[in-house]
């Protein structure tokens, strides 16, 4: 059984904190990492998808970076707003890269 | 980016009866749709896959005849939960991946109630 692991489980904020909460996966047969938000009453939206060590890839005030080998990504959200509010998942790729392992997410509160 | 449909958000049906969930992938065609379900407070697990013209393809402990599941055509599959009991009240969604890409497109989901 994969272990996909997130910390913290709920994170409350101030709006204008930055923000991080961690994903760790298998180091072995790593194939990437997806990472979603995951709003309420809507679909999850993938955000990123990270293939090599090393990476780091921002969208807008999001950005997040990978260790293939020691098993771990982070998500960064700097300047939080109320409109980040929402549910961070990660996922690992199994079974040729077509099977999604979630971890139980980052639930993101974001108060004025 | 793509859409996945799914339909309905919600339902509440009585013990015993039958409860069909579509999956629509509205702008491209997806030979492969996966179903998920989630418990409170825990993480999306994979039920089975979905796969065009063929039988689905089962994760362990997930009930073939409980959960049936029909890819007729390239843009729907549908998740029938049969006879269904208190147990099966949960939270199903399903996703596609367009060929060629990475990511996954989720429909909105379906939150069942059995009482």
């Amino acid at each position: 059984i994969l272990n996909v692991e997130q910390s913290p489980q709920s994170l409350h904020v101030q709006e204008g904190d930055s923000t991080n909460f961690t994903c760790s996966f298998p180091s072995s047969n790593f194939y990437a990492l997806h990472w979603y938000r995951w709003e309420t009453a809507k679909s999850p939206e993938a955000l990123f998808v990270m293939t090599l060590n090393g990476d780091e890839k921002k969208k807008g005030r999001i950005s997040a970076t990978l260790n293939t080998k020691e098993g771990y990504s982070y998500l960064y959200i700097k300047g939080s707003q109320p409109e980040d509010s929402a549910t961070y998942l990660c996922a690992f790729p199994t079974g040729g890269g077509n099977k999604l392992t979630f971890g139980t997410g980052t639930q993101l509160k974001v108060e004025l | 980016g793509a859409v996945v449909s799914q339909h309905p958000s919600r339902v509440i049906c009585k013990s015993g009866t039958s409860v069909k969930i579509e999956c629509r992938s509205l702008d491209f065609q997806a030979t492969t749709m996966f179903w998920y379900r989630q418990f409170p407070k825990q993480s999306l697990m994979l039920m089975a896959t979905s796969n065009e013209g063929s039988k689905a393809t089962y994760e362990q402990g997930v009930e073939k005849d409980k959960f049936l599941i029909n890819h007729a055509s390239l843009t729907l599959s549908t998740l029938t939960v049969t006879s269904a009991h208190p147990e099966d009240s949960s939270f199903y969604i399903c996703s596609a991946r367009p060929q060629g890409n990475t990511e996954a497109f989720f429909g909105q989901g379906t939150r069942l109630t059995v009482v």
